[in-house]
């Protein structure tokens, strides 16, 4: 089975904070690397993505950096903010539209 | 909001019985996934349809079934229904083969008592 690890799975961070998601990937073939934001009752939010083309995609306070030889990306918040708090997940899959393999997710809480 | 809508919103359904979703794709979109989501888990990856056919299923048992139609809505159904079966259903809706992002709906929410 094709895995994403995702960690931390819980992050508490103080208002104007960063912070900081982790995933790592075994499938060299994956070639798309979106993040989602849930909250709770709701869908994945599509928040940034990520091509192996490039080692940083900035939008925003949202920041993915990518390391291809190490199979690993990680989204970075910058000033966080309690209305950030939610449970994110990273995912990836070999295009934009196909199978998303999701990591576990990291339920982030932003205290004000 | 993104344009992808899925129903019901909750479903209680009893152990051995069938139950079928459904989601409406946003528009211009004509390739639509399911995911199950179990609660504090990611969503995993159930089938996708492009164009009313099934063009990739991830390792779920033949009782769960799709279908896409004309318009591009579609269905999930699951039959004999199992405990483990409670989740949210996911729907996530795409623009053709291309290299284009998958947009989720709000999912439904399956309890099997």
């Amino acid at each position: 089975q094709q895995q994403v690890k995702q960690s931390p799975q819980s992050l508490i961070v103080q208002k104007g904070g960063i912070s900081i998601i982790n995933c790592a990937y075994e499938n060299t073939a994956f070639d798309y690397f979106p993040w989602y934001q849930q909250f709770p009752g709701k869908g994945p939010a599509l928040l940034i993505a990520i091509r192996p083309d490039v080692s940083e995609k900035k939008e925003g306070r949202f920041t993915i950096s990518f390391n291809k030889s190490a199979k690993q990306f990680s989204l970075h918040i910058m000033d966080s903010q309690p209305g950030d708090s939610a449970t994110y997940f990273c995912a990836a899959s070999s295009r934009a539209g196909n199978m998303l393999t999701f990591g576990g997710g990291t339920r982030l809480m932003v205290k004000p | 909001e993104t344009g992808v809508t899925q129903s019901p919103t909750h479903l209680i359904k009893t152990r051995g019985q069938q139950v079928t979703l459904r989601c409406s794709s946003q528009s211009g979109h004509n390739t639509v996934s399911w995911y199950q989501q179990a609660l504090g888990q990611g969503p995993q990856f159930i089938f996708q349809y492009y164009r009313e056919e099934e063009n990739g299923r991830g390792n779920f048992p033949p009782r769960f079934s799709g279908l896409q139609f004309p318009n591009y809505s579609s269905e999930l159904n699951v039959n004999a229904l199992e405990l483990d079966d409670s989740a949210l259903y996911l729907c996530a809706s795409s623009k053709g083969q291309g290299d284009t992002e998958a947009f989720f709906g709000q999912g439904t929410r399956l309890t099997v008592v």
